[in-house]
C-alpha cells in the first residue's frame, strides 16, 4: 500500500542531545511537510519541501532543521532538544501545492528527559 | 491570529443521529478545505475536501457544506456510528498569497457517538 511511513514511532531523549526523526514516502509525491502539535492544539507547520526546494515557517526556532536527500525521504532535525520540544512530530506529503490533499504518517511521540 | 477555529471543543452525539461539526474561518485567500479525522496516537486521517467554487460535497455518510459569504462551513455525518468517536480537524488552503499550499488548522473538536 501506498504510504506515509514515520520511524521511530515513539522517541525519547535526553535535554540537549541531538535527535533524528525520520519520514519515508511511497506516493511520489512533489510536496512533503513536518507539523508540530502539542496536546489540545492544531498542528502547527514548521517546515516544508517542494521537490528539492526548503520553505521555512517564518516562527520555526533555528532548533529544528530538515533535509530531503531525496524524493521518498525527509528527516527532521532537533539541534538541541528542550523540554518545550516534546510533542507529536507529524510528516505529511502531498502531489502539489496548490488545492491539494495533504496525507499524515503516524506521528512520532518525542519526550525529552 | 488563528485563522480557522472549531468553536466547539466537543460534541457528544448518540448512535444513528446526524453529527454537524463546524468550522469558520477568517481568511478570505482559503479556497481549499478539508476535514480530518485523528484518533490518539495516529496521523490525521484525510476524510473530504471542498473546492471554494463549491457549495457542498458528498462522500457517502460524509457531507462538507461550504457557506462563503459567512466563511463558514460545516461536516454533517448521517447516520453517525461509535467507530466515528474521534477528533475531527477543520483545514484550510489558498493558491495564493503567504498561505499558499498550506494547510492551517483549527483546533479540533472530540466527537463521541454513544451506542
Amino acid at each position: 500500500d501506498a504510504m506515509v511511513i514515520q520511524n521511530p514511532r515513539y522517541q525519547v531523549t535526553q535535554f540537549g542531545k541531538p535527535v533524528t526523526l525520520s519520514c519515508s514516502q511511497t506516493l511520489n509525491h512533489n510536496v512533503m511537510y513536518w507539523y508540530q502539535q502539542k496536546s489540545s492544539q492544531a498542528p502547527k507547520l514548521l517546515f516544508h519541501y517542494y521537490d528539492k526546494d526548503f520553505n521555512n515557517e517564518a516562527d520555526t526556532p533555528d532548533n529544528f532543521q530538515s533535509r530531503r536527500p531525496n524524493t521518498s525521504f525527509c528527516f527532521l532535525d532537533i539541534r538541541s532538544p528542550g523540554l518545550g520540544d516534546a510533542a507529536m512530530y507529524l510528516c505529511a506529503t502531498s502531489r502539489d501545492r496548490a488545492a491539494e490533499t495533504q496525507y499524515f504518517g503516524p506521528g512520532t511521540r518525542l519526550l525529552v528527559l | 491570529d488563528q485563522q480557522v477555529k472549531q468553536n466547539s471543543p466537543s460534541l457528544s452525539v448518540q448512535e444513528g443521529r446526524i453529527s454537524i461539526l463546524n468550522c469558520d474561518y477568517t481568511n478570505s485567500m482559503f479556497d481549499y478545505f478539508l476535514w480530518y479525522k485523528k484518533y490518539p496516537a495516529e496521523g490525521p486521517t484525510f476524510l473530504i475536501s471542498i473546492s471554494s467554487i463549491k457549495d457542498k460535497n458528498e462522500d457517502g455518510r460524509f457531507t462538507v457544506f461550504l457557506n462563503k459569504s459567512a466563511k463558514h462551513l460545516s461536516l454533517h455525518i448521517v447516520p453517525s456510528q461509535p467507530g466515528d468517536s474521534a477528533v475531527y480537524f477543520c483545514a484550510a488552503s489558498a493558491t495564493g498569497g503567504t498561505s499558499y499550499g498550506k494547510l492551517t488548522f483549527g483546533q479540533g473538536t472530540i466527537l463521541t457517538v454513544h451506542p
